[in-house]
């Protein structure tokens, strides 16, 4: 069964800053990997998806890479902003999707 | 733009009572999920249905939790009877798997508080 865990569980800094979240997963035969956002409350929103052949997207501020080997995506924030504040979670999917606990981002004004 | 539909968005109940969400997914989407994320949690897969079959229900508590797909649409997920662990946040997802590509689609969700 697939497991995925995302390091830190929690991560607060100063606006402006450059962040990196991780994820890890067991099973390296995935079909790709999903990167969400969640606000309190709320169901997930898709930032990016990175295809099991492909090593990174990346949407504005956001890139995300994927090395499939070593079981590991990262999702890169540059310059981050107070809007950025949310639950940043990952899945990987494969015959089903499974999700990380999630990285809760607190970004400072 | 095509969206998960899901309601009720909330629902209180009391304990031993009967709750049941719905769920529309994107229309042309075959795989549907339902997952269940409790506060501070990440999502936990319950049920996963390819068209009207189920190809994964592992972690549903089939005691008391029920899920169906009639028609390979729309699907229901049923609590009997609830209990008070069962408060958590009730999430339908939608895709469609397309020679490995699957990407994923959520509705808002169905926060249920039991009482």
């Amino acid at each position: 069964k697939q497991e995925v865990t995302q390091i830190p569980a929690a991560l607060s800094v100063p606006e402006g800053e450059n962040l990196v979240l991780n994820c890890s997963f067991t099973d390296s035969a995935i079909y790709n990997l999903q990167w969400f956002r969640q606000d309190p409350g709320k169901g997930l929103t898709s930032l990016l998806l990175i295809q099991s052949s492909q090593r990174e997207q990346t949407s504005g501020r956001l890139n995300a890479s994927l090395d499939k080997s070593s079981g590991r995506s990262t999702l890169y924030i540059a310059a981050s902003q107070p809007g950025d504040s949310a639950t940043y979670l990952c899945a990987a999917s494969g015959p089903d999707m499974r999700f990380g606990a999630g990285t809760r981002l607190t970004v400072k004004p | 733009e095509a969206e998960v539909a899901q309601s009720p968005r909330y629902k209180i109940t009391e304990k031993s009572q009967a709750v049941a969400f719905w769920c529309d997914p994107i229309s042309g989407h075959a795989t549907l999920y339902w997952y269940r994320q409790i506060l501070g949690q990440g999502p936990e897969l319950l049920v996963q249905f390819q068209d009207e079959s189920v190809v994964d229900d592992s972690q549903l508590p089939k005691d008391r939790f029920s899920a169906e797909r009639l028609k390979g649409v729309d699907s229901t997920l049923k609590i009997q009877p609830a209990e008070l662990g069962d408060s958590a946040m009730y999430l339908c997802a939608s895709s469609l798997r397309d020679r490995g590509f699957v990407e994923a689609f959520f509705g808002q969700g169905t926060r249920l508080t039991v009482v």
